[in-house]
């Protein structure tokens, strides 16, 4: 069975510093990748997907940079955390094109000091 | 660009109360996905629903696709606490991407 793994489940960071977030899949071969982040009060907002290694698809200009090194590995980085990229961050896969479901991680909730 | 409207966005029942939550959009859907979030946790895929007209149903929760394929509704009956969490139906925004809403955040309070 396929599982999705994402690491830490909770960050605290100060503002001005990096971060490396990490995602992988198990189970599956080629699936879409994607990063989401919840801000409080807010809807899901995709920051990037992917279908394929090294292919990174940017949903929002913003302070985040996403790469994906392996098949079922994604990675959510950043060089200076600013105090807005606090939130809840999900990893997701799928397999396929159009209206398949779409399979969670458990989520990094990040707090910027 | 497509756009659907979840409602109510806030709603607070007591157990044993039943209960109808709303997508509707002005656009056709090909099919549309619910998801329940439990607080603290990844949206959880609860059901697909495809033919317009089509009912679900998954123990207390019967699930409905407009005749037109244009929305969709949630019913839930005698609600439970577990039942708690936000509710999303969100759309298809590209050929692997879906466009998420804010939601329906429902509390059932013991």
């Amino acid at each position: 069975s396929q599982t999705i793994h994402q690491w830490p489940a909770t960050l605290v960071q100060p503002v001005g510093s990096p971060l490396s977030l990490e995602c992988t899949v198990e189970g599956t071969s080629n699936p879409n990748l994607y990063w989401y982040r919840q801000a409080a009060g807010r809807g899901l907002q995709l920051l990037f997907y992917s279908v394929g290694i090294g292919q990174i698809s940017s949903e929002v200009p913003q302070n985040l940079s996403a790469s994906r090194p392996q098949d079922r590995q994604f990675i959510l980085s950043s060089k200076k955390l600013l105090l807005s990229d606090s939130g809840f961050y999900l990893c997701a896969w799928s397999v396929g094109q159009y209206n398949q479901p779409q399979h969670f991680g458990d989520g990094t909730r990040l707090s910027i000091l | 660009t497509q756009l659907l409207e979840q409602s109510p966005q806030f709603l607070s029942i007591q157990e044993g109360e039943n209960l109808t939550v709303y997508c509707n959009s002005s656009s056709v859907f090909s099919s549309l996905q619910w998801y329940r979030q439990e607080p603290g946790e990844g949206p959880v895929l609860l059901v697909t629903v495809v033919t317009g007209g089509e009912v679900k149903k998954l123990k207390r929760l019967t699930f409905q696709f407009g005749d037109a394929r244009k929305d969709s509704s949630l019913h839930i009956t005698a609600a439970q606490p577990g039942d708690t969490g936000l509710y999303l139906c969100p759309i298809q925004g590209g050929s692997e991407k879906l466009v998420f809403g804010k939601g329906t955040k429902l509390t059932v309070n013991p």
